[in-house]
């Protein structure tokens, strides 16, 4: 089973709909991560959570946020999803003392 | 705004050749690291080199770091069909955050 699971992996929705993504780990680790990335660019961080009680604002964090449900679980809202978050989003964890960030699979989300 | 800057963006080469690619940065950083993505797939973590570092190396992989210059490179010798995907740079200035660069496509023709 993979250590890092998304759902869904593909969602189609409308604008102005709310949308959950959720993020679930096996690997232990305290912190995880909400990416997202564009066609031809790299990852941008939207937020990130050290442990269940400390959840930070990332780059592009408005119009999103986020549950951090137990340490294993993540979740990510868009509460009036808007086209221009179609994006592949990303969700990764990392053990504090570690730097190495370890990926899920995406998810594929269209806002028609 | 993205710190890292890969370059080329594209690379095709021959099965068995070696492929280079060099990832520039802007601040100061802890470390390095290089990620692989295949075709829209998660990320999966390549090698990690840290500030004081100049060379590492895993497997057909090897990196470079240039403090100086601000810099790395990362060869992979001896290219399989399998190394098609983009890479990743990704420098982590600080204790949490990783700031991407746009990443380099690489295709392996057999």
């Amino acid at each position: 089973d993979a250590d890092v699971t998304q759902t869904p992996r593909n969602r189609i929705t409308k604008t102005g709909k709310r949308i959950m993504l959720e993020c679930s780990q096996t690997k232990g680790h305290d912190r995880m991560y909400w990416y997202r990335q564009d066609p031809g660019l790299g990852l941008r961080l939207i937020y990130y959570s050290f442990d269940v009680k400390d959840i930070n604002k990332g780059e592009i964090s408005d119009g999103y946020s986020v549950s951090r449900q137990a340490q294993a679980k993540f979740s990510l809202s868009l509460e009036s999803a808007i086209p221009n978050q179609t994006a592949l989003y990303f969700c990764a964890t990392s053990d504090s003392g570690r730097d190495t960030q370890y990926f899920g699979p995406g998810t594929r989300l269209t806002v028609l | 705004s993205q710190q890292g800057e890969e370059d080329p963006q594209a690379l095709s080469i021959q099965e068995g050749e070696n492929a280079t690619m060099n990832c520039s940065y802007k601040t100061s950083i802890n470390n390095l690291q290089w990620y692989r993505q295949n075709s829209g797939r998660g990320l999966v973590h390549l090698i990690l080199i840290r500030s004081n570092e100049r060379e590492k190396h895993s497997g057909r992989l090897r990196v470079t770091l240039d403090t100086s210059k601000k810099s790395s490179s990362l060869l992979i010798t001896a290219s399989r069909a399998a190394d098609t995907a983009s890479y990743f740079c990704a420098t982590q200035p600080s204790n949490y955050q990783l700031i991407w660069g746009a990443g380099t496509k690489l295709i392996i023709k057999p």
